[in-house]
């Protein structure tokens, strides 16, 4: 069965710092990776996926996130934190391939300090 | 941990009739529930977020008259797909938020259902 856990449920980083969010999934087959976003007061933002092809991935708003099989995980980050990026951040994995249903991880709270 | 039990996981309907989904907070209050459907390549689509004991907020271009929501209680939501038809097929994922609806307060998701109508 398909898992997802994200490490440390709050972050807080200075703006400028990099950010770096952890996510390590489960899967018994290969797996569809996704990171969600969401400011407050707002929905569910797709920041980026991964669906086999480049295992480097580059999403919205300077972030990326690289998939490393041997270490069953999808960490996300952005070399220089924003205020502007203080928000909830979610890693999924999806069940049944790129077209499945989505396992959501707990979630990670990005603080950033001035 | 707190946990949001979504039901049923799957269903098929035939067009025409109603569906409805349940979402309920297992072991803490959530004062605001969101729903979404997922649609191609992944994205999700807010359709509506309610709080306990009032009506829902549907977002822009969402029809309230054909996915009824009822927040009745603090552990409870329901979404009713009313008169589906194929294109209502999708993934619909609930989530919960405990707490004042803020922030600060955690979230977390139902493991979704998948309706097909035929």
């Amino acid at each position: 069965a398909q898992s997802v856990t994200q490490l440390g449920s709050h972050v807080s980083v200075s703006e400028g710092a990099l950010v770096l969010l952890r996510c390590n999934y489960s899967s018994s087959v290969p797996p569809y990776l996704f990171w969600y976003v969401q400011y407050p007061n707002q929905g569910l933002q797709l920041l980026l996926k991964y669906t086999s092809a480049a295992t480097l991935v580059k999403g919205i708003n300077g972030f990326e996130a690289e998939f490393k099989k041997s270490e069953t995980s999808f960490h996300l980050t952005k070399p220089s934190a924003h205020m502007s990026d203080a928000a909830e951040y979610f890693c999924a994995v999806s069940v049944g391939g790129s077209q499945g249903n989505l396992i959501f991880g707990k979630g990670t709270k990005l603080s950033v300090k001035p | 941990g707190a946990v949001v039990s979504q039901h049923p996981s799957w269903v098929i309907c035939k067009s025409g009739t109603s569906v409805k989904i349940e979402c309920r907070s297992l072991d803490f209050q959530a004062t605001t529930m969101f729903w979404y459907r997922q649609f191609p390549k992944q994205s999700l689509m807010l359709m509506a977020t309610s709080n306990e004991g009032s009506k829902a907020t549907y977002e822009q271009g969402v029809e309230k008259d054909k996915f009824l929501i009822n927040h009745a209680s603090l552990t409870l939501s329901t979404l009713t797909v009313t008169s589906a038809h194929p294109e209502d097929s999708s993934f619909y994922i609930c989530s919960a938020r405990s707490g004042s609806p803020t922030f600060n307060s955690p979230l977390h998701f139902g493991n979704g259902t998948r309706l097909t109508v035929t």
